[in-house]
């Protein structure tokens, strides 16, 4: 099983409709992020968590919000997709100590029509 | 506003050559940098972190950091078809707390 788990992995949407992205991980990382990806833009920063209690935004949080629900658990919702929203997103996590390096999930691309 | 920039490519290299990777930042604060690759459609991978000036070495690829220059790249030896897929340089910024990514770079390894 992977390390970081999204859900789902695809999913076209309408204008206006709300979606829920969910991530799971078994790393027993304190810290986990939500990054969008558009084609030549890198990953930019959406919100980011550093414990259940921490919630802080990121570069791009406008039209976002999140839930971390357990330490293993941080959802990103979109209250009222639109189509620029269109992109793969990624969820990661990172230790507060030792190599502090980001594991990825394997995506979930969005299309919102 | 804390900015990693790369050349978008992409960058072309016949199998056999050295593919070398080039990414400036912003932040002088820095301390750690990341080199990951990203094929089409799936997640980044880590392949290289360095948090010192100079070179670190891992098989056929070397990282180069100098923080005064604040300039980061990263060597590939002995280029590979497989190793075709996009760099992502990436810093550390606010003390450790986040990380920004450059835009990448698509590298194309010719059989």
């Amino acid at each position: 099983d992977a390390d970081v788990t999204q859900t789902p992995r695809n999913r076209i949407t309408k204008t206006g409709k709300r979606i829920m992205l969910e991530c799971s991980q078994t790393k027993g990382h304190d810290r986990m992020y939500w990054y969008r990806q558009d084609p030549g833009l890198g990953l930019r920063l959406i919100y980011y968590s550093f414990d259940v209690k921490d919630i802080n935004k990121g570069e791009i949080s406008d039209g976002y919000s999140v839930s971390r629900q357990a330490q293993a658990k941080f959802s990103l919702s979109l209250e009222s997709a639109i189509p620029n929203q269109t992109a793969l997103y990624f969820c990661a996590t990172s230790a507060v100590s030792g190599a502090n390096v980001l594991t990825f999930g394997a995506g979930s691309r969005l299309t919102v029509l | 506003q804390k900015e990693v920039e790369q050349n978008s490519g992409p960058l072309s290299v016949p199998e056999g050559a050295i593919a070398s990777l080039n990414c400036t930042y912003s932040d002088r604060g820095s301390q750690s940098f990341f080199w990951y690759r990203q094929y089409s459609g799936k997640s980044p991978e880590l392949i290289m972190s360095i948090y010192s000036n100079g070179d670190k070495e891992d098989g056929r690829f070397t990282a180069q950091l100098n923080k005064a220059s604040q300039y980061v790249s990263l060597l590939i030896r002995d280029s590979q078809p497989s190793d075709s897929a996009t760099y992502l340089c990436a810093v550390n910024v606010n003390y450790g707390q986040n990380f920004v990514f450059g835009p990448g770079t698509r590298l194309s390894v010719l059989p």
